[in-house]
């Protein structure tokens, strides 16, 4: 079993809506969590932390759940440039320190 | 201020010789990750530092990978008689310690004729 799955899609939705995705993590022992942005043929950057108690930037909306395992990105208001692909990653920190990516969401938003 | 550094954006190598990726971290970042990204694949770990502690090699696919990291600068990593499926994006991140998030390279673009 992938210690983080996301749905790939694509979504493809309309300039002004609002976009919802979602990611599940396996190991309950993870502790950090953050969503990241990957445009075509660039690296990852960081889009925001996730923190238990949800935290909120501009548009974008994060959630974490630890009970059921799984944290969302809410965006509103989408905007042309927010096409991208959007990468889950959870840490793991116990004998190591382990990253691990979702093979991420591809969004397009469409004029 | 100045964000993670690699070097080359891209290499052309033929199959069997030795290349050698170069990454600059953030100043003051005691964490560095090597990656791998294949096309239109996830990232795959590599290797891990952390400060003066032995690496984490947990990820590299055989032996003929390897990494350095000269105290808490510069790390290169080296891949040894290379082979087709090494063809990716290696990237590389530091982070200020560990648990938090990373900033990444802008990756070298690896192909191997």
């Amino acid at each position: 079993r992938k210690e983080v799955e996301q749905d790939p899609g694509p979504f493809n939705v309309p300039e002004g809506a609002t976009v919802a995705f979602n990611c599940t993590y396996s190991n309950s022992a993870s502790q950090s969590f953050f969503w990241y942005r990957q445009d075509c043929r660039k690296e990852p950057k960081l889009l925001m932390s996730v923190y238990s108690s949800g935290n909120e930037d501009g548009r974008f909306t994060a959630q974490l759940n630890r009970a059921s395992q799984y944290i969302s990105l809410l965006i509103r208001d989408s905007k042309l440039s927010d096409s991208a692909t959007y990468l889950c990653v959870v840490n793991i920190f116990g004998t190591g320190n382990q990253f691990y990516f979702g093979t991420g969401t591809s969004l397009t938003v469409i004029p | 201020g100045a964000g993670v550094s690699q070097s080359p954006s891209n290499k052309v190598t033929e199959k069997g010789k030795d290349v050698e990726l170069r990454c600059d971290p953030i100043s003051g970042h005691t964490a560095l990750y090597w990656y791998r990204q294949r096309l239109g694949q996830g990232l795959e770990f590599l290797i891990y530092f952390q400060g003066n502690s032995a690496p984490d090699k947990s990820g590299l696919p055989s032996d003929r990978f390897s990494a350095e990291r000269t105290g808490e600068s510069v790390s290169t990593l080296t891949i040894q008689r290379t082979q087709q499926e090494d063809s990716a994006v290696y990237l590389c991140a530091s982070s200020l310690n560990v648990r938090v998030e990373q900033y990444f390279g802008p990756g070298t673009r690896l192909t191997v004729t």
